[in-house]
């Protein structure tokens, strides 16, 4: 099935800063790649999604670059504020496959 | 409003009982799933359903039973053969089964003893 490697497994930044998350995929019939957000006690919600005919979407703070032939995609947030701490979860579909989701990425921005 | 909701937010339940969370949507989606979620280990999909009456295992699907009666519903029966169930349980729905948003309710945490 399809793997998906998600780094770092923890992030601390300073608000203000700006964070980067990256996750791999394995299978390149994969086509459609989300990010969901996760605040403690909630479930996850999407926050940006990409499909494979586009490389880069952005929205507000937040951007998300594919590169298809590396297999790897990025989640981007500029100006990171504490609001935006939570824990952030890449997943990979569309392919043969129900999305696979990585391990997720603790986000810590501190005032 | 549209919606997941999954109850109940806590549930308790003795080593050897089997045990039943509830998953409903109002958003008109084909597709639901059911997640665990230990810590460090992500989301684990256990089993997903892309049709009333129809639904497979995902990764993780020993000691764990679903229905789909009904488009709106899809019940997650945690039985005494799961060995280690006390985990976050999430349900989430979506349009269509492989490439489209996941909505997902607010969980239930449910703890055996």
């Amino acid at each position: 099935g399809e793997n998906v490697e998600q780094h770092p497994s923890t992030l601390s930044v300073q608000e203000g800063d700006s964070a980067v998350i990256k996750c791999t995929y394995s299978d390149s019939a994969s086509n459609y790649f989300p990010w969901y957000k996760q605040e403690l006690g909630k479930g996850p919600q999407l926050i940006i999604d990409i499909r494979s005919n586009v490389g880069e979407k952005k929205d507000q703070r937040i951007a998300v670059t594919l590169n298809k032939t590396a297999k790897h995609f990025s989640l981007h947030i500029t100006e990171t504020q504490p609001e935006d701490s939570a824990v952030y979860f890449c997943a990979a579909g569309g392919g043969s496959y129900i999305p696979t989701f990585g391990r997720g990425t603790s986000l810590i921005v501190h005032p | 409003d549209g919606g997941i909701t999954q109850s109940p937010k806590y549930l308790f339940r003795k080593e050897g009982q089997n045990v039943t969370l509830s998953c409903e949507q109002n958003l008109n989606h084909d597709a639901m799933y059911w997640y665990r979620q230990d810590p460090g280990q992500g989301l684990r999909l256990i089993y997903y359903s892309q049709i009333v009456n129809d639904f497979q295992k995902g990764d993780i699907a020993e000691g764990y039973s679903v229905s789909r009666e009904k488009k709106e519903s899809f019940p997650l029966t945690v039985t005494s053969a799961q060995k280690n169930p006390t985990a976050f349980y999430l349900c989430a729905s979506s349009i269509s089964a492989r490439d489209s948003p996941l909505h997902f309710g607010n969980g239930t945490r449910l703890t055996v003893t």
